[in-house]
């Protein structure tokens, strides 16, 4: 089982969707959890960060994390074409970071 | 440009040829990652340095990878004897020191590596 579980798609929505993307983990140790955005032939970016349970808002992101149930979600209000990419959930504790496969989403016009 | 930046952006080699790729952080980051992108994939961690040592390597990191910091600015990764499995995408990564936000990895573009 790997450390850090995320469907990886490919999702396709129409513009002005919401976007639920998830992952699930097993390590109880991870305290810190990321959601990278890759764009083709791009290294991943920080879109959010949380730490610990609970919300996390950013305009039209929302990051979720439920530590007792090993599971985070980010949610996107009103996706734009311009969201198009490959979304990579990201947690670690007092080592390493460990990386889900990404999600790979369209937003069509 | 202050990002993170990697050469070259792309590598063709044949098997059993040596490879080196260079990374330059951001300069006031001391944290400096290489992780491994193969199509379809999350980024795999390979090893980290603080400043010039190297605190961490991971079991993918055979005998045939070596990454150097000499001077605690760039990297490089070398990989010797490439096999047509080490195709990939490298990616580096820095982040600022302890204390600070240190999962926030600023990433590069990577490098393309293909071995034919």
């Amino acid at each position: 089982q790997k450390e850090v579980e995320q469907d990886p798609g490919p999702l396709s929505v129409p513009e002005g969707a919401i976007v639920s993307l998830n992952c699930t983990y097993s390590n109880s140790a991870f305290q810190y959890f990321m959601w990278y955005r890759q764009y083709s032939r791009k290294g991943p970016e920080l879109l959010m960060y949380t730490y610990s349970s609970g919300n996390k808002e950013d305009g039209r992101f929302t990051a979720q994390v439920d530590k007792s149930s090993k599971y985070i979600s980010l949610f996107i209000r009103d996706s734009q074409p311009s969201d198009s990419a490959t979304y990579l959930c990201a947690m670690s504790g007092e080592r390493d970071m460990r990386f889900g496969a990404g999600t790979r989403l369209t937003v069509k016009p | 440009d202050t990002g993170v930046s990697q050469n070259p952006r792309h590598k063709i080699t044949k098997r059993g040829q040596n490879v080196t790729f260079r990374c330059d952080p951001i300069s006031e980051h001391n944290r400096l990652y290489w992780y491994r992108q193969t199509l379809g994939q999350g980024p795999e961690f390979l090893t980290y340095f603080q400043n010039e040592a190297q605190l961490e390597k991971s079991r993918l990191l055979s005998d045939r990878f070596s990454a150097e910091r000499p001077k605690g600015s760039f990297s490089t990764l070398e990989i010797q004897r490439t096999e047509q499995g080490d195709s990939a995408m490298y990616l580096c990564a820095s982040s600022l020191p302890p204390g600070a936000l240190r999962e926030k990895l600023f990433f590069g573009s990577g490098t393309q590596l293909s071995v034919l």
